[in-house]
């Protein structure tokens, strides 16, 4: 069974400062992973995915993350934080083999950038 | 290029009615895939349409139903409903394939009194 791990419920960092959040996944076959992030009384806004190929992958607003296959995780960063990213963030896995759309999403990340 | 529709935004029912959500995908996206978030249990996978048929189901009673029309659009359907229902629940398109993305619509809040 896929499954992804936040172990952060919250995270506070200061404006300017880099911002980690960490996720953590196992998944049987090939993982496909993203990040998703969602403000307040909104749907899921993509942010990145992870297929195959370089493990350092570029997303929307800034946003990056890193795949590191030996620690089954797949950290999402940016160098520098705004006010404007405090919401709330999902990790995801998909199994990429099977075609199918389904989304394991872990229980979420809480980001709140204080000016 | 439109994104994905969720009608209505919000619903208030009580218990024991029924409730029908709709969805319309992107434009020629032919997944359609339903969530319940909820703050106790968060995202959690419904089911998943493909071209009018049901391909993978979530671990929800049989109160939730679903179905996909031929124009891929959606409808999902709560019978009998319970205050657990209570949730925000979000439809994703896609194109269906292996690597494809999920688009996500606002969602419909769903409120059972």
């Amino acid at each position: 069974a896929q499954s992804v791990a936040q172990p952060e419920d919250q995270v506070n960092v200061a404006e300017g400062n880099p911002l980690t959040v960490k996720c953590t996944y196992s998944v049987s076959g090939n993982p496909y992973l993203f990040w998703y992030v969602q403000y307040p009384n909104r749907g899921l806004q993509f942010l990145l995915k992870y297929i195959t190929g370089d493990n350092l992958v570029k997303g929307s607003y800034g946003f990056e993350a890193e795949f590191n296959k030996s620690q089954t995780s797949f950290h999402l960063k940016k160098p520098s934080a705004l006010v404007s990213d405090s919401a709330l963030y999902f990790c995801a896995v998909r199994d990429m083999d099977t075609g199918f759309q389904k989304l394991v999403f872990g229980t979420g990340t809480r980001l709140l950038v204080s000016p | 290029k439109a994104g994905v529709t969720q009608t209505p935004r919000y619903l208030i029912k009580t218990r024991g009615q029924q409730v029908t959500l709709s969805c319309s995908p992107i434009s020629g996206h032919r997944s359609v895939s339903w969530y319940q978030q909820t703050p106790g249990q968060g995202l959690q996978f419904l089911f998943e349409y493909f071209s009018e048929t049901q391909r993978n189901k979530g671990n929800f009673p049989g109160r939730f139903s679903g179905r996909q029309f031929s124009n891929s659009r959606s409808e999902m359907n709560v019978s009998t409903l319970e205050l657990g229902d209570s949730a925000l629940y979000l439809c994703a398109s896609s194109l269906g394939t292996g690597k494809a993305k999920l688009f996500f619509g606002s969602g419909t809040q769903l409120s059972v009194l």
